[in-house]
């Protein structure tokens, strides 16, 4: 059964500062890597797919790389804005599992001004 | 393209009660999902579907329901409503079965 871990689970940083959230997974077999954000109240909107045999992926001032035997990813955020405050979650689903997505239980982030 | 959406937005029902979640998604997807996401539980998947006419069992399936009829509604039923239901319930969809489209999610109490 696939885990995902997120730590830390809240992270507060002052506006331009450079966001690092990491994602672990117990089984290294997935299907793909996923980034989700959510905003207070809301649902969750998809940010980034890492395919098993990438090792990153890139929209905008958002970075994420897969490392399988480590069984690790990290999200990247650059230069830090308030409006990047969210709650981010991964989700990896085994390949065994289809999409069935198993998610971390998130890293709540606040940028301050 | 309205996406996914989700009816109803909020409902409070008593212990016993039943009712009905609808999803519906406009981007003929062939996956379909029911969530739960619960304070210090994250997201579980409760049931999904693979195509018209077919459901699967989830993480946690006990209490609910589900039916796929039509390709773009899935349904999340709850029979006989219990307080451990109190959830924001989320719907979401994929084509190929990579990324998923989440609807704005359902807020339910049970009390």
């Amino acid at each position: 059964k696939q885990e995902v871990t997120q730590i830390p689970a809240a992270l507060s940083v002052p506006e331009g500062e450079n966001l690092v959230l990491n994602c672990s997974f117990t089984d290294s077999a997935i299907y793909n890597l996923q980034w989700f954000r959510q905003d207070p109240g809301k649902g969750l909107t998809s940010l980034l797919l890492i395919q098993s045999s990438q090792r990153e992926q890139t929209s905008g001032r958002l970075n994420a790389s897969l490392d399988k035997s480590s069984g690790r990813s990290t999200l990247y955020i650059a230069a830090s804005q308030p409006g990047d405050s969210a709650t981010y979650l991964c989700a990896a689903p085994l390949k065994a599992a289809g999409n069935k997505l198993t998610f971390g239980g998130g890293t709540r982030v606040l940028v301050k001004p | 393209n309205a996406g996914v959406t989700q009816t109803p937005k909020f409902r409070v029902l008593k212990t016993g009660q039943s009712m009905t979640l609808l999803c519906a998604q406009d981007m003929n997807h062939e996956y379909m999902y029911w969530y739960r996401q619960d304070p210090g539980m994250g997201l579980r998947l409760i049931h999904y579907s693979v195509g018209e006419g077919t459901t699967a069992k989830g993480e946690v399936p006990d209490g609910y329901n589900v039916s796929r009829l039509k390709k773009q509604n899935f349904l999340l039923g709850l029979e006989s409503a219990a307080p451990s239901q109190t959830s924001v319930y989320f719907c979401a969809s994929t084509l190929t079965g990579d990324t998923q489209y989440f609807g704005p999610g359902t807020r339910l109490t049970v009390l």
